[in-house]
């Protein structure tokens, strides 16, 4: 069991529409992240939030938007997305500390799926 | 040249074999080194950190080799169920927050 909470499990939107994926975690991490991954691919990183401001952004295209609400939830809001950007789209957490040896905990992902 | 690089395979077992793979990294200055398992549709899973001497999780061993910048993850006596793809991850002390991940090493395990 994840204890990285994602939803929806699976998402399917059309170019027009608005969205947004959710994540919460309670283990007191102050690090959190958005990947995406597409099919036998690594996962790649998109955006990261540490103490709630938002400290890497991978030039990711403007249709995604993170959002972190408070230290315990981070939102991805979508927005005039393009089939391409169909993937499973996962949510991490860490620590925060930046320290050796932090380790990432992947929420199970929301399947996206644009049509 | 990739930062993290990891023979995709697939790695085909027979269960109860021994298997190993490993995960080149470019940048000397890594200083954390993981391996992740991924099942197909799953989110990754930290599998074991790998520290300098080496350690060992049950049928699971890792080795750091900073030498020749690499590390390595061995499995004893396989089962059907460690069929997986297996992520190298790497992170360097400049990086902050950014892990770097391999692009797996796939292990089918067969009866």
């Amino acid at each position: 069991d994840t204890e990285v909470t994602q939803t929806p499990k699976h998402l399917v939107m059309g170019m027009t529409n608005k969205k947004s994926l959710k994540c919460e975690q309670h283990m007191g991490h102050r690090a959190m992240y958005w990947y995406k991954q597409k099919a036998k691919k690594p996962p790649e990183l998109m955006f990261v939030y540490s103490y709630e401001k938002l400290s890497i952004n991978e030039s990711v295209p403007s249709r995604f938007s993170p959002e972190c609400p408070n230290s315990s939830l981070l939102n991805l809001h979508l927005h005039a997305l393009q089939p391409e950007d169909s993937a499973l789209y996962l949510c991490a957490s860490s620590q925060g500390s930046g320290a050796i040896g932090e380790k990432l905990f992947f929420g199970s992902g929301t399947q996206l799926s644009v049509l | 040249r990739k930062e993290v690089e990891q023979d995709p395979g697939p790695f085909n077992v027979p269960e109860g074999a021994t298997v190993a793979f490993n995960c080149t990294y470019s940048n000397s200055a890594s200083q954390s080194f993981f391996w992740y398992r991924q099942d197909c549709r799953k989110e990754p899973k930290l599998l074991m950190s790998v520290y300098s001497s080496g350690n060992e999780d049950g049928r699971f061993t890792a080795q750091l080799n900073r030498a020749s910048q690499y590390i390595s993850l061995l499995i004893r006596d396989s089962k059907l169920s460690d069929s997986a793809t297996y992520l190298c991850v790497v992170k360097h002390e400049a990086a902050g927050n950014k892990l770097t991940f391999g692009g797996g090493t796939r292990v089918l395990v067969k009866p």
